[in-house]
């Protein structure tokens, strides 16, 4: 079957680092996408990675690797706002998008 | 660019009653768009597959009888929930398939649905 875990929940302190880690096991891999919610909004996007390495992107950056099955999306600087859900998904070899549950993200200040 | 518009945004409704969503690619030709629920807390659930002049594909467990889509063009994907019953109360979030990057979602902001 296919499968993406990540942490259901990760706390963190304003101004601080935090990652997010999400692995995979899914038919065929073609890119990684990284998504946040808001509470009570709908997703919107913030990074695709389809190759090993880093992609960063402001304060956002992600990392994938293919042969481990694993990504993280970098949360730099973070602010309160960063405080929401993010969402690891991956399109698979018929280019179904897999999602996987989502982190919930506190920051505190 | 990439900007994907849903309406209404808050439905309440009486049980028994239809309604029907719009969700529009407002800057970009959407040959697919998606359909989905989410209950409070839980995460996104695919409904189904809306593509441009063909029928739509559902998800297993998703009765295409009540949930009517409808894809006329290339930048309009419709959702009716057909004869609304309180358990049917959720937000509904549309998604656009665009191309740069590849393959991205852009979702619109979400239709919150009350059926009394």
């Amino acid at each position: 079957g296919q499968n993406i875990d990540q942490p259901t929940e990760m706390t963190a302190t304003e101004g601080a680092i935090v990652q997010i880690n999400c692995t995979y096991q899914t038919s065929g891999f073609n890119g990684l996408f990284w998504y946040q919610q808001h509470a009570g909004e709908a997703p919107t996007f913030l990074s695709y990675n389809v190759l090993d390495g880093l992609e960063e992107k402001g304060r956002f950056s992600s990392f994938l690797s293919r042969s481990k099955g694993y990504s993280y999306l970098l949360l730099k600087e973070l602010q309160m706002k960063d405080s929401a859900s993010y969402l690891c998904a991956v399109l698979d070899s018929n280019y179904q998008l897999i999602w996987g549950a989502g982190t919930k993200l506190i920051i505190k200040p | 660019g990439a900007v994907v518009s849903q309406h209404p945004s808050w439905v309440i409704c009486k049980s028994g009653t239809s309604v029907k969503i719009e969700c529009r690619s407002l800057d970009f030709q959407a040959t697919t768009m998606f359909w989905y629920r989410q209950f409070p807390k839980q995460s996104l659930m695919l409904m189904a597959t809306s593509n441009e002049g063909s029928k739509a594909t559902y998800e297993q467990g998703v009765e295409k009888d009540k949930f009517l889509i409808n894809h006329a063009s290339l930048t309009l994907s419709t959702l009716t929930v057909t004869s609304a019953h309180p358990e049917d109360s959720s937000f509904y979030i549309c998604s656009a398939r665009g191309t740069v990057p590849q393959e991205t979602q852009y979702f619109g902001p979400g239709t919150r649905l009350l059926v009394l």
